[in-house]
């Protein structure tokens, strides 16, 4: 079965730069139509999605923080990582990784991993 | 600012039928990409229930069923359980990004 796992600190200083890890199993990165995805979900509030890295390593951002995101894959080691720079306390969030399928009028996001706590705050 | 616009909440007695509307624009779902629809139980991580408009994944209650039409999605439940209290949210596609509603708290009266 399909599953991901978030990992990373939980305690970020601004300023500092976030990188999280993805660390799946149950599917492979070079699979044709795959992807894994980040969304992030600030407390009490509704899900934003980041980034997107898809089986032929073409790369995704959301626009808004396209500048400050980088995706990587690293299929031998089933792991994607995602970084954003200049971290602020409005990107305290939960910080969710997931698998992605689809077609092309219609990616989704079919498996999530439990999500990882990140708070911002000197 | 999301692209896809849901109510704040919505609410039932057990039973009851509820709808869920996502409102978006000629440049995501009225350009023909689907929608797809995720439950969010408390304290946990979101969960798809719907795919490709109507699709449900196996093990989802035919309870639930979603539709589409012009530059709008909606999200029926049917025999509203208590179970069903979550926060739901619809998901499309806009200009190279992903975009997910703004979410609705649905509440078992």
């Amino acid at each position: 079965q399909i599953t991901l796992k978030e990992s990373g600190p939980t305690l970020v200083k601004p300023t500092q730069t976030l990188t999280l890890t993805c660390t799946f199993s149950g599917f492979s990165l070079s699979t044709s139509g795959v992807g894994v995805g980040w969304i992030r979900q600030p407390p009490g509030k509704a899900l934003e999605w980041l980034a997107l890295i898809y089986w032929d390593d073409d790369k995704r951002y959301s626009p808004s923080l396209k500048s400050r995101l980088t995706i990587t894959k690293d299929t031998s080691k089933n792991q994607v990582v995602l970084t954003m720079t200049n971290m602020d306390p409005v990107d305290t969030a939960t910080y969710y990784c997931a698998h992605v399928t689809g077609y092309s009028r219609g990616y989704y996001f079919d498996y999530w991993g439990q999500g990882t706590l990140v708070t911002v705050s000197s | 600012q999301s692209v896809l616009t849901q109510p704040p909440s919505v609410s039932g007695a057990p039973g009851q039928r509820v709808t869920i509307s996502c409102t978006g624009s000629s440049s995501n779902i009225g350009a023909g990409y689907d929608v797809h629809w995720y439950q969010q139980l408390p304290g946990t991580a979101p969960k798809l229930l719907i795919y490709g408009n109507s699709n449900r994944p196996s093990g989802v209650p035919d309870r639930f069923s979603g539709s589409k039409s012009g530059t709008s999605a909606s999200l029926a439940i049917t025999g509203l359980q208590a179970e069903d209290e979550a926060d739901y949210y619809c998901q499309s596609y806009d200009s190279s990004s992903y975009v997910f509603g703004t979410g609705t708290k649905v509440t078992v009266l």
